[in-house]
C-alpha cells in the first residue's frame, strides 16, 4: 500500500523554524518527484515547493521562497521541508503529495500523506 | 501565473441528481486539469487528470470535459459519500501549480 506519513508539526512563535518530515512506503520513492501543499485553516489548498527525484529540480511558490528548504533522502524514503522565518500567514497543515509520474513529472499529485498542522502564534 | 476561478462557491444538491461545477483559467492550459476531492479532515484525492481522464478506483458518474480555459467536473448521481469540497488544478504552466478556490457540493 502507497503511505505518506508526515510529522514534525506544532505551535511556533513567529520568526522560529520548524523542520517537517514525511516518510513514504509501498513505492519506489527514489523514482518520483514529490511536493509539499499546504491548507490554511478554512482555505483552499497551495501549493508550496516541489522536489525531483533525483532533485534534479527545485521549486518554491513566491510565498515561502528564501524561507523554505525542501529535501529529500531516497535511502530513507523520506522528504523534508525546513520553514524559517515563520508568520502567522504560514499556519496551515502541511501535505507531502506524490507526483503521479515515475521520473517524469506529470503534475498531478496521486497520493498525499495525512496532513501536519503548523501553528505560529505567539 | 495562471489563476484558477471555480464556480459555483457552493452548490446545494439533493442526493441522486445531477452536480456540475466549473473551473475557468486566466489563459489557456491545453487540457493539462485536474480535480481533486476533499472531505472533511481527510486529504485530497485525485479524481481525474488529463481534464477527462478518471483516475484509479474513481467511479464512472464522475466525468470531466472541457479544453482551454474552461472545464466542467460532473457527478451524475449524487452518492452520500460525494458531498465534498471539490477543487481544480492546472499543470500546464509550473511553477507554480495553482487550485481553484474550491466549490463546496452540499447536501440540499
Amino acid at each position: 500500500e502507497v503511505q505518506l506519513v508526515e510529522s514534525g508539526g506544532g505551535l511556533v512563535k513567529p520568526g522560529g523554524s520548524l523542520r517537517l518530515s514525511c516518510t513514504a512506503s509501498g513505492f519506489t520513492f527514489s523514482s518520483y518527484s514529490m511536493n509539499w501543499v499546504r491548507q490554511a485553516p478554512g482555505k483552499g489548498l497551495e501549493w508550496v515547493s516541489s522536489i525531483g527525484s533525483s532533485t534534479s529540480y527545485i521549486f518554491y511558490a513566491d510565498s515561502v521562497k528564501g524561507r523554505f528548504t525542501i529535501s529529500r533522502d531516497n535511502a530513507k524514503s523520506s522528504l523534508y521541508l525546513q520553514m524559517n522565518s515563520l508568520t502567522a500567514d504560514d499556519t496551515a497543515v502541511y501535505y507531502c503529495a506524490r507526483d503521479s509520474s515515475a521520473w517524469s513529472p506529470a503534475g498531478t499529485f496521486d497520493c498525499w500523506g495525512q496532513g501536519t498542522l503548523i501553528t505560529v502564534s505567539s | 501565473e495562471i489563476v484558477m476561478t471555480q464556480s459555483p462557491a457552493t452548490l446545494s444538491v439533493s442526493p441522486g441528481e445531477r452536480a456540475t461545477l466549473s473551473c475557468r483559467a486566466s489563459q489557456s492550459v491545453s487540457s493539462n486539469l485536474a480535480w481533486y476531492q476533499q472531505k472533511p479532515g481527510q486529504a485530497p484525492r485525485l479524481l481525474i487528470f488529463g481534464a477527462s481522464t478518471r483516475a484509479t478506483g474513481i467511479p464512472a458518474r464522475f466525468s470531466g470535459s472541457g479544453s482551454g480555459t474552461e472545464f466542467t467536473l460532473t457527478i451524475s448521481s449524487l452518492q452520500s459519500e460525494d458531498f465534498a469540497v471539490y477543487y481544480c488544478q492546472q499543470y500546464n504552466n509550473w511553477p507554480p501549480w495553482t487550485f481553484g478556490q474550491g466549490t463546496k457540493v452540499e447536501i440540499k
